[in-house]
């Protein structure tokens, strides 16, 4: 099973609410971010990324906010499934983009 | 399925035995990362290779190294153990040089007794 992040901050939602993971990025400098999704035993699998010259991005029942002001970054699942039980983290990069800093994570538990 | 194999998926090892993770990126990406991911650490970038060359470099420690080989894929090597490497190991792709998307890998998650 997952030994990693054991100690991370969880969000507890209802099956079919809304869900807003949040992270706050370090470097004001970076300009590219991404969301990953990482499930027990698995990698990160890449949900969402947005770029510095936009504040808002969406995909298929996602949305990324960006706030580039308090360096702030959100991840928004719409009508959230048993299925998004992960961890959440996001990842910033600046410049050439081939390193990626990651946050901490955000386990999501969702309960039916 | 993001389309990185890792090998293996588990390793088992003693401190101070050396090992070697590899890892094959996606079909036409030339780039590949590894990181390491640990409790305390949390996921950290290690090194990238793009079309077999050294490009980035992260924390990666002394007793760690990588390549790249003609066919693209990629392998890390782990010497003089110690308990403190004791985590998962992720390798990731992405097309180019920088500027796209990491694909990562199911990992390696490597036990050092």
């Amino acid at each position: 099973g997952e030994s990693v992040g054991l100690h991370l901050p969880t969000l507890s939602v209802q099956e079919g609410d809304n869900s807003i993971i949040n992270c706050a990025y370090s470097n004001s400098a970076s300009d590219y971010f991404i969301w990953y999704k990482q499930e027990s035993g698995k990698g990160p699998q890449f949900i969402i990324d947005i770029r510095s010259n936009m504040d808002k991005r969406q995909g298929q029942r996602v949305t990324v906010l960006l706030n580039k002001t308090v360096k702030h970054l959100s991840l928004q699942i719409a009508a959230t499934q048993p299925g998004d039980s992960a961890v959440y983290f996001c990842a910033e990069a600046s410049g050439g983009y081939n390193k990626l800093i990651f946050g901490a994570g955000t386990r999501l538990a969702v309960h039916p | 399925d993001s389309g990185v194999t890792q090998t293996p998926k588990h390793l088992i090892t003693a401190t101070g035995q050396r090992v070697t993770l590899r890892c094959s990126p996606r079909s036409g990406d030339l780039s590949v990362y590894w990181y390491q991911q640990s409790l305390d650490q949390g996921l950290q970038f290690l090194i990238q290779y793009y079309n077999g060359e050294e490009r980035a470099k992260g924390n990666i420690l002394e007793r760690f190294s990588a390549q790249q080989f003609p066919d693209l894929h990629s392998e890390l090597n782990l010497s003089s153990l110690e308990l403190g490497d004791s985590a998962l190991y992720f390798c990731a792709s992405s097309p180019q040089l920088a500027g796209e998307t990491q694909y990562f890998g199911p990992g390696t998650r490597l036990l050092v007794l």
